[in-house]
């Protein structure tokens, strides 16, 4: 089955600074893979996804991931950190046995520091 | 209302209460899911239904028992639960396959 790592639980950037959320995957076919947030005692809200076609994916809030295959990953980055990006944030994968399941990873808690 | 709604926000039960889970879909989409998120645990899927039939049923104890009426509604009924089943439950809604899920608010439970 389709899974995704990311690596470092927490990550912490001043604000105003670069932002990178890594994530590598796992799949034996094409994957279909998403950037998912979470604010405190929230559910997850959409950051962007790759399906197929341009590999640098933009999304909202100014973030933006790329799709690399040769490396297996997508990475989240965003250039300029603000306090209001701290937050949970999960990579996930679709699962290509059921066509339904996202498969997702264990998530990098963001804490931004003035 | 517009995208995933889940009730009640919060809930406290006792282990011998019956209680459920309600989530309502704003959206049109023909998939509806739920999930479980423990504390340090990546998200476990629990059940997916696809036009109000259930695809997916992931080695689920059966004190949660899920139901979908029609494709805009879904419940998860709760019955002798286990204080290690309390987590966060979150809805979401997807048009079908190998698509993004969009998810509620989901539900705070604490069993105790």
């Amino acid at each position: 089955a389709q899974s995704v790592t990311q690596l470092g639980s927490h990550v912490s950037v001043s604000e105003g600074a670069l932002v990178l959320l890594r994530c590598n995957y796992s799949s034996s076919v094409p994957p279909y893979l998403f950037w998912y947030v979470q604010y405190p005692n929230q559910g997850l809200q959409l950051l962007l996804k790759y399906t197929t076609g341009a590999t640098l994916v933009k999304g909202i809030n100014g973030f933006e991931a790329e799709f690399k295959k040769s490396e297996t990953s997508f990475h989240l980055t965003k250039p300029s950190a603000h306090m209001s990006d701290a937050a949970e944030y999960f990579c996930a994968v679709s699962d290509s046995n059921s066509g339904y399941a996202l498969n997702f990873g264990k998530g990098t808690s963001l804490l931004v520091t003035p | 209302e517009t995208g995933v709604t889940q009730t009640p926000r919060h809930l406290v039960m006792g282990m011998t209460n019956k209680k459920s889970l309600k989530c309502e879909q704003h959206l049109g989409h023909n998939a509806m899911y739920w999930y479980k998120q423990s504390a340090k645990k990546p998200l476990e899927l629990m059940f997916v239904y696809s036009l109000e039939e259930r695809v997916e049923n992931n080695s689920v104890p059966s004190r949660f028992s899920p139901e979908c009426p029609n494709s805009s509604h879904l419940f998860l009924h709760l019955h002798t639960l286990q204080p290690e089943d309390s987590a966060l439950y979150l809805c979401a809604s997807s048009p079908g396959g190998f698509t993004e899920a969009f998810f509620g608010q989901g539900t705070r439970l604490t069993v105790v």
